[in-house]
């Protein structure tokens, strides 16, 4: 079985600051993982995505993750926040062969000036 | 435009009444899954459809709850005899096969009085 959990529902960084968004998963195979986005009153958004490929993967938007096989880690970073940054992102991790992406329950990034 | 297109995008209604919420994918996609996101929590799988295989129903939460897909394109989420606990934002993806990145539209959102 496939889960994912972001740590932190809600994280506060100023302008210009590092961004660090947290998800671990756990699956039985080698996953797929992906990091989406969501501005207010709108639908998700792709980031970035993992499949296998460069464990450093480079998404829009200045974003990129790493995953840490032996962390079970997919951590989402900017170096400098921008105040567009404000919105909900979601970590989620799908098996390659799998006919739905579980989704963690996404964390609030908040950009203060 | 060629996105992921969901309507109404606010629907309003009395408990215990018959609702459709429409999906139209985007065009060639073969994939197409319904969610729910209730306020502050992550999203919740209800369906998925891929090309003229069984929908896989298993996140679907009670029988009040159906979908369909006509001719591998627009699908409609039903909810019947709607209760309090069915207000959500109802959101539709689609991809161009299973396990490609999901495309979003805007959403439902669904508010039973």
């Amino acid at each position: 079985a496939q889960s994912v959990t972001q740590l932190g529902s809600h994280v506060s960084v100023s302008e210009g600051a590092l961004v660090l968004l947290r998800c671990n998963y756990s699956s039985s195979v080698p996953p797929y993982l992906f990091w989406y986005v969501q501005y207010p009153n709108q639908g998700l958004q792709l980031l970035l995505k993992y499949t296998s490929a460069a464990t450093l993967v480079k998404g829009i938007n200045g974003f990129e993750a790493e995953f840490k096989k032996s962390e079970t880690s997919f951590h989402l970073t900017k170096p400098s926040a921008h105040m567009s940054d404000a919105a909900e992102y979601f970590c989620a991790v799908s098996p390659p062969s799998a006919s739905k992406i579980i989704f963690g329950s996404g964390t609030r990034l908040s950009i203060r000036p | 435009g060629a996105g992921v297109s969901q309507s109404p995008s606010n629907k309003v209604t009395e408990k215990g009444k018959d609702v459709e919420l429409r999906c139209d994918p985007i065009s060639g996609h073969t994939a197409l899954y319904w969610y729910r996101q209730s306020l502050g929590q992550g999203l919740e799988f209800l369906i998925y459809f891929q090309g003229n295989s069984a929908p896989d129903k298993s996140g679907l939460p009670s029988d009040r709850f159906s979908a369909e897909r006509t001719g591998g394109s627009v699908s409609t989420l039903t909810i019947q005899r709607t209760q309090q606990e069915d207000s959500a934002v109802y959101l539709c993806a689609s991809s161009l096969f299973q396990d490609q990145p999901q495309h979003f539209g805007d959403g439902t959102r669904l508010s039973i009085l």
